[in-house]
């Protein structure tokens, strides 16, 4: 069994729709989360980081975390065409950035 | 502008031509990474260095090399190439110890290699 496990999709939404993409983990010395977002032919860029259960939301995009449930979720509001990309959940245990693990990606396609 | 670069972006190579593919950044980060991309398997580490002269195995280091003689570059090397190594490679770098700031992984563009 993966440590993190994430739907693939693909996902396809029409434009203005509600996005909502999740991860579940099995490790629950996870504490600190984050959402990846990658773009084609690039490397992947920090979108939202969190580390305490609840929700924390910047502008359109809220990340959700249930640590009793061990699953967190990435919010989309208002999707639009930009948003169009993969979407890589990741966590780490501790301080340190020297381990981050990855979930595998959900590409999502938001349609105009 | 704070960048990790890598070279070169498109790589076809013939099994057992050795190869290195370079990566450098200029933010001062301690920690530096290289994973690959597979379809379905999502970004797998290959190796990481935490400082200069200091490099660890991730999860899949079989058939790579690595080392870290300055602390910007982080070159991937692969010694005798072959066709199950044809992936998408990205190197990554950040600051090591972050609590919890919110600081991530910068990751390069990606370079695409294709083993013959």
């Amino acid at each position: 069994q993966k440590e993190v496990e994430q739907d693939p999709g693909p996902l396809s939404v029409p434009e203005g729709a509600i996005v909502s993409l999740n991860c579940t983990y099995s490790n629950s010395a996870f504490q600190y989360f984050m959402w990846y977002r990658q773009y084609s032919r690039k490397g992947p860029e920090l979108l939202m980081y969190t580390y305490s259960s609840g929700n924390k939301e910047d502008g359109r995009f809220t990340a959700q975390v249930d640590k009793s449930s061990k699953y967190i979720s990435l919010f989309i509001r208002d999707s639009q065409p930009s948003d169009s990309a993969t979407y890589l959940c990741a966590m780490r245990v501790g301080f340190g950035n020297e381990k981050l693990t990855f979930g595998t990606g959900t590409r999502l396609t938001i349609i105009p | 502008e704070a960048q990790v670069t890598q070279n070169p972006r498109y790589l076809i190579t013939v099994t057992g031509k050795k190869l290195t593919v370079t990566c450098s950044q200029n933010m001062n980060h301690e920690y530096m990474s290289w994973y690959r991309q597979d379809p379905g398997l999502g970004l797998r580490q290959i190796y990481y260095s935490m400082n200069v002269e200091v490099t660890d195995k991730g999860d899949v280091p079989e058939g790579y090399k690595v080392s870290r003689k300055e602390k910007r570059n982080f070159p991937l090397i692969l010694e005798s190439p072959s066709p199950n190594q044809t992936s998408l490679y990205f190197c990554a770098s950040s600051l090591l110890y972050v609590g919890r700031l919110n600081y991530g992984y910068t990751f390069g563009s990606g370079t695409r290699l294709t083993v013959v």
